[in-house]
């Protein structure tokens, strides 16, 4: 079945430090590709998102590449804040599905001062 | 935009009660509304999903008695927890995705709720 597969955390950084979330994917056709943060005791909300192959999603520094060849849409940041300090959420969906999303295990990420 | 909101944030009771959790659109139509449970340091488990006016559907192994969906209105939809139990709490998340032209627009989330069963 589809499923998504994210790098394990915990993941700890110093600000300013360049920051890599591997996400990779299992599915039959192409889906579209979505990174949420999840702050302590929230909701989620969606960081950015990508529809198509080689479409890159972006929003407050951080960037994601559908990348089709490797199955990947691994989240960056050129330098990390301690508010970015959360657990990120990969996922995917598909339109003939209802809009159901498929997520990842998720990835705390710390940041220290 | 885009705003759900959850209700109540956190609830404590006594095991056996039923509770009900509320997920409203604040500012947008939600054709689609869903219902996650996550454990702590885990992610999130989809239970169910409920379209406006129709029956929810529910992910195998959740128990449909035991967690009532109602999506009465375009912006509101609920979630009774009925006679719970200690091994109910959790959190639940829920979400809406927006009417619109495309069938995979972005979900929305609530706070989410924490349900602590004594």
């Amino acid at each position: 079945g589809d499923s998504v597969t994210q790098m394990e955390g915990p993941v700890t950084l110093s600000e300013e430090a360049f920051l890599t979330i591997n996400c990779t994917y299992t599915a039959t056709g192409y889906p579209s590709l979505f990174w949420y943060v999840q702050y302590p005791g929230e909701g989620l909300q969606l960081l950015l998102k990508a529809t198509k192959a080689d479409d890159k999603g972006s929003n407050k520094g951080f960037e994601a590449t559908y990348r089709k060849e490797t199955t990947s849409f691994h989240l960056e940041k050129g330098s990390v804040q301690v508010s970015d300090s959360a657990v990120y959420f990969c996922a995917l969906s598909f339109l003939n599905q209802g809009g159901k999303l498929i997520f990842g295990q998720g990835t705390e990420l710390s940041v220290k001062p | 935009g885009a705003v759900v909101s959850q209700h109540p944030s956190w609830v404590i009771c006594k095991s056996g009660t039923s509770v009900k959790i509320e997920c409203r659109s604040l500012d947008f139509q939600a054709t689609t509304m869903f219902w996650y449970r996550q454990f702590p340091k885990q992610s999130l488990m989809l239970m169910a999903t409920s379209n406006e006016g129709s029956k929810a559907t529910y992910e195998q192994g959740v128990e449909k008695d035991k967690f009532l969906i109602n999506h009465a209105s375009l912006t509101l939809s609920t979630l009774t927890v009925t006679s719970a139990h200690p091994e109910d709490s959790s959190f639940y998340i829920c979400s809406a995705r927006q009417a619109g032209l495309y069938s995979n627009q972005p979900q929305h989330f609530g706070d989410g709720t924490r349900l602590s069963i004594l």
